[in-house]
């Protein structure tokens, strides 16, 4: 059973537009939400999170929105940069105690475009 | 501070056969985590580490295993290899406590495994 699920596989956007990148989730239980960014051959990188009690975190030219309501989140990129082109996971996180384990989407790779 | 490493980077086996990869923490991070990323299936958790305990696991079988180590160094083993198997194997350090910073899991390089 997918708790995580980024429908779009793939995404291409021109340089300057904006991104926005969706993910569902289907577990109300996950308390803390995160978006990865990976490139080939690396490790996933850590970009942004939200904390359930939150509905919009921003950093720089990311923000996620969070609606529990619907069990979605979003990651927009404004302006988008080619650079930003890469495979972006979404990550859904319990707390218990201090034991975190992450729930990865199947990622979608976004194509920033000149 | 220096990242979470892994070795080796890339390995080649035959199926039957069994391999161990290493990792090694971010400095001061105690928890270490496994995933195993396949194509069109994202990222699996294998299991956490902490305190040389495992105190999570995910759905793979026995042939999983992994260990960690008293200056949080871990290890993970696969025996008996399958085709099925090769993947990128991800290693993942994070903070332990009860902030916020104990979700944010900090990745490894992986290691490429393929199994022929």
């Amino acid at each position: 059973d997918q708790q995580v699920k980024q429908n779009s596989p793939s995404l291409s956007v021109q340089e300057g537009r904006i991104s926005i990148l969706n993910c569902d989730y289907t577990n109300s239980m996950f308390d803390y939400f995160l978006w990865y960014k990976k490139y080939p051959a690396e490790g996933p990188t850590f970009l942004i999170s939200i904390s359930s009690i939150k509905d919009k975190n921003e950093d720089g030219r990311f923000t996620v929105f969070l609606n529990k309501s619907a069990k979605h989140l979003s990651l927009h990129i404004v302006p988008s940069q080619p650079g930003d082109s890469a495979v972006y996971f979404c990550a859904a996180s319990l707390l218990r105690g201090t034991a975190s384990k992450l729930t990865f989407g199947t990622g979608t790779r976004l194509q920033v475009t000149l | 501070k220096a990242g979470v490493t892994q070795t080796p980077r890339y390995l080649i086996k035959t199926r039957g056969q069994q391999v161990t990869l290493s990792c090694s923490p971010i400095s001061g991070h105690r928890s270490v985590s496994w995933y195993q990323q396949t194509p069109g299936q994202g990222l699996q958790f294998l299991f956490e580490y902490f305190s040389e305990t495992q105190r999570n696991k995910g759905n793979f079988p026995g042939r999983f295993s992994g260990r960690q180590f008293s200056n949080s160094r871990s290890e993970m083993n696969v025996s008996t290899l399958e085709l099925g198997d090769s993947a990128l194997y991800l290693c993942a350090s994070s903070f332990t406590g009860t902030s916020r910073l104990s979700y944010e899991q900090y990745f490894g390089p992986g290691t490429r495994l393929t199994v022929t």
